[in-house]
């Protein structure tokens, strides 16, 4: 069965500096992979979208690397600051699962001041 | 951006009580919403594709009856989770696409999640 894999454990980093999350999937080919924020209590927000025909995408200070051979995505928050701080969940879609989102257990991040 | 206000927040009910939970897209239409359910710590599980003007599409292993959806119209889909027990308490979220936007692999737009206690 597919599955996706985010790193359980929470990841506490120094203010400015560069934080790095992991999402990896087995069993399953995603048109494409989504990042999102999600707070205490609150509804997940999209952050980015990447295709499986596209490398690396960006957006102020996030990037997004898609690897479709090691089936894996990294998502990198640079300068981050203490308002970083939130879980963020990766999501894969597309061919068989059509419009339906699958999602990651998520990464916490502690950004400290 | 896109909005989507689902409501209530928080609810609290008696077991064997049934609670509405609605989900609206305040600034598109979506003929497609999608209901997840998320325990503590845990990834978003969807339970259902909630289809405007048919009827819903169940995830395997939840039961239909048990939470009742309906999309009666472009903005509006409801959950009804009937007859609650303390073991249904969760965070019920919704999402939606913008029907107009271009292809299926475009961002999904989330409510604020409801947090269902049963006691």
């Amino acid at each position: 069965s597919q599955k996706i894999e985010q790193n359980s454990e929470a990841l506490n980093i120094q203010e400015g500096k560069t934080a790095t999350l992991t999402c990896n999937y087995t069993n399953y080919s995603p048109a494409y992979l989504q990042w999102y924020r999600q707070d205490p209590g609150r509804g997940p927000v999209f952050l980015l979208l990447i295709r499986e025909n596209e490398k690396e995408k960006r957006k102020e200070r996030l990037k997004v690397t898609f690897d479709t051979t090691l089936k894996q995505s990294l998502f990198h928050i640079t300068a981050s600051q203490p308002a970083d701080s939130a879980t963020y969940l990766c999501a894969l879609g597309g061919r068989e699962y059509g419009n339906k989102l699958v999602f990651g257990a998520g990464t916490i991040l502690r950004v400290k001041s | 951006g896109a909005v989507v206000s689902q409501h209530p927040s928080r609810v609290i009910c008696k077991s064997g009580t049934s609670v509405k939970i609605e989900c609206r897209s305040l600034d598109f239409q979506a003929t497609t919403m999608f209901w997840y359910r998320q325990f503590p710590k845990k990834s978003l599980m969807l339970m259902a594709t909630s289809n405007e003007g048919s009827k819903a599409t169940y995830e395997q292993g939840v039961e239909k009856d048990k939470f009742l959806i309906n999309h009666a119209s472009l903005t509006l889909s409801t959950l009804t989770v009937t007859s609650a027990h303390p073991e249904d308490s969760s965070f019920y979220i919704c999402s939606a696409r913008d029907s107009a936007a271009r292809g299926v692999n475009t961002e999904a737009f989330f409510g604020q999640g409801t947090r269902l206690t049963v006691v």
